[in-house]
Order: C-alpha cells, then sequence, then structure tokens
C-alpha cells in the first residue's frame, strides 16, 4: 500500500527557533496533504489542508504566519514551525490524498515536537 | 512491530441498524487508542480517544471500548443515519510517539 513518511519523528529545540518538517508520499504522488496537531491526552486537530501549488487553507485559530506550510511537489510538503515556543510543543501528523477524485488518504506515523 | 487491523473493511447497512466496528493490535504496549472519521475529500474528524488506562468513551451515539490485553477495540453506533457514512479508522499510540493506524472500515448507512 501507499506509504507516507515524516521526518523527523521527534525533535527537541530551544524555545525561538524555527523547526521544519517533511511529509513524503513514497510511492504516490499527492495533490492533497493535511496537517493535523495533537495536544497531550487531546483529540487530533486539523491545521490546515495543502493542495500542491498553491497556499495552504488554515483551519480557524491557526497562525499562517507562525506554520508556514510548503507543498512544491506531490511528493512533498512541509511544516515549518517558526519561532517556536514551549506551548508548540505537540505531536504532528500529516497524510496525503492521490487526487481529487478520490477520498483516499493514507497517514504518516506523526512527528513529536518538544520545545524546550 | 505493531500492527492495526481493522474488520470489516466495508460495510453497508440499512439506516436505523446498530453497528459495530472492530479494531485490533498486536501489540498491548500502547499510550491511548483513538477512533476517528473521514468523509470524502475531508481531513480527519477525531471521535473518541481512550486512554490505555481506561476501558470505554462515550459520545452521543457512539461507544468505544478498548480491551488493551486482548488488543482489541470496537465502536459502536447506535441507531445509524445516512450521515454517518464516512470511513472510520482508528490509531494507537505506541512509545516515540508514533501512531499506527489500521486501515479503515468504509461505512454506508442506506437511508
Amino acid at each position: 500500500g501507499a506509504v507516507v513518511s515524516q521526518h523527523p519523528s521527534w525533535v527537541i529545540c530551544k524555545s525561538g527557533t524555527s523547526v521544519k518538517i517533511e511529509c513524503r508520499s513514497l510511492d504516490f504522488q499527492a495533490t492533497t496533504m493535511f496537517w493535523y496537531r495533537q495536544f497531550p491526552k487531546q483529540s487530533l486537530m486539523l491545521m490546515a489542508t495543502s493542495n500542491e501549488g498553491s497556499k495552504a487553507t488554515y483551519e480557524q485559530g491557526v497562525e499562517k504566519d507562525k506554520f508556514l506550510i510548503n507543498h512544491a511537489s506531490l511528493t512533498l510538503s512541509t511544516l515549518t514551525v517558526t519561532s517556536a515556543h514551549p506551548e508548540d510543543s505537540s505531536f504532528y501528523i500529516c497524510s496525503a490524498r492521490v487526487g481529487a477524485s478520490t477520498d483516499t488518504q493514507y497517514f504518516g506515523p506523526g512527528t513529536r515536537l518538544t520545545v524546550l | 512491530k505493531q500492527e492495526v487491523t481493522q474488520i470489516p473493511a466495508a460495510l453497508s447497512v440499512p439506516e436505523g441498524e446498530n453497528l459495530v466496528l472492530n479494531c485490533s493490535f498486536t501489540d498491548s504496549a500502547i499510550y491511548n487508542l483513538q477512533w476517528f472519521r473521514q468523509d470524502p475529500g475531508k481531513g480527519l474528524t477525531s471521535l473518541l480517544l481512550i486512554q490505555s488506562s481506561q476501558r470505554e468513551q462515550t459520545s452521543g451515539r457512539l461507544n468505544a471500548s478498548l480491551d488493551k490485553s486482548s488488543g482489541r477495540s470496537t465502536l459502536y453506533i447506535a441507531a445509524s443515519q445516512p450521515g454517518d457514512s464516512a470511513t472510520y479508522l482508528c490509531a494507537v499510540l505506541i512509545d516515540n510517539y508514533q501512531l499506527i493506524w489500521g486501515a479503515g472500515t468504509k461505512l454506508i448507512i442506506k437511508p
């Protein structure tokens, strides 16, 4: 089956630094990728929807200038957490959709971000 | 290696019926188990989260149970409605905070 990878699987950084998380579809082309965030003991929350070659659509309450999403190719989307702070510590997961006319999504294993 | 299996892969039932979706995992060392709903063309919606120390969670017409020792979880949907049609996924959170996903059950509720 289709595989989505994320890198890194976990990262620890200092407050004020920026962190980039990659989401790759390994054996298929993903026209749409979704980014989610999950705080400890809470449910997964959708942050943004990213379509290849266009600007991401952010959910209400998600700061687009803080969470930069780039989807420049059909196999790679990146999420950059700029000027990270401890409250950004969370579990970030992406998913990728094969095409516009399908509802099949494949999910990455997630990235654990800890900001000190 | 943790593996998550969902049975059945697809299910079609008449409106109004109660139904059960199954999720099994091979390693009982999990932090939590979650059930999600995926609508066509959209992202995930989290339905229920069960911590490893819990046995069940309820939200409206949904009830999820967890038997960690046997590696099983069920999602019970009462009085199904056409709007419940979607793909339902379960996922377990394991060491290193990795989510291991099931392949999903595609549910169709016929009016």
